[in-house]
């Protein structure tokens, strides 16, 4: 079974600028949760969207934003880009249960520079 | 203030030996804790879970537990490697739907040969 993919891996855009990052999720799964990691916050919830709806969302400005499409791949948009916008972009993917013990399966990520 | 802290950004041991990571939280009642192990340059990868009625929870060489009164959760690898070297993180859920997790810094551990 393919992993969780994400695209494009590197990024590299100016301030002002928006970006659009993709993750297709494993088939089957239906939950695909986005995060933030950079060295000085760590790993940061953004948000997770279940059958194209957002169903959870973390404490970042409203300039962070996603959808989730039918077939689950989802995409998420960052406009007016910062220069503390520099991060690595996670994806995860998961059945889509409200259990905690369902596992999350990560992807690669895209790292995202603005200059 | 709600805060998931780990014990040490970095660890270094001597192969064979025992790793001990902790993981302590404040102002949390997760029903369940994971641990993530996560290479440079690529994403986390899911070790172990343990919910709030174990005491602790065993895969291989891996052992974790968890103390809901201490607010606690430990993570061993026994008879450690080199190829253990990685930066391993906790992270519990902080309510109790979806998937929205709360993630520790992550301690950096070296296993030196």
């Amino acid at each position: 079974k393919a992993g969780v993919t994400q695209t494009p891996r590197y990024l590299i855009k100016t301030r002002g600028q928006q970006v659009t990052l993709s993750c297709s999720p494993i088939s089957g799964h239906r939950s695909v949760s986005w995060y933030q990691q950079t060295p000085g916050q760590g790993l940061q919830f953004l948000f997770e969207y279940f059958s194209e709806t957002q169903r959870n969302k973390g404490n970042f400005p409203g300039r962070f934003s996603g959808r989730q499409f039918s077939n689950s791949r989802s995409e998420m948009n960052v406009s007016t880009l910062e220069l503390g916008d520099s991060a690595l972009y996670l994806c995860a993917s998961s059945l889509g249960g409200t259990s905690r013990q369902e596992t999350q399966y990560f992807g690669p990520g895209t790292r995202l520079l603005v200059l | 203030s709600q805060k998931i802290e780990q014990n040490s950004e970095a660890l270094n041991i001597q192969e064979g030996k025992t790793a001990t990571l902790t993981c302590n939280y404040t102002n949390y009642s997760p029903a369940y804790l994971q641990w993530y192990r996560q290479d440079p340059g690529r994403g986390p990868v899911f070790l172990l879970l343990i919910r709030e009625n174990e005491k602790e929870k065993r895969k291989e060489r891996l052992k974790v537990t968890f103390d809901t009164t201490l607010k606690q959760s430990l993570f061993h690898i026994t008879a450690s490697q080199p190829a253990d070297s990685a930066t391993y993180l906790c992270a519990l859920s902080p309510d109790n739907y979806g998937q929205n997790f709360v993630f520790g810094p992550g301690t950096r551990l070296s296993v030196l040969p």
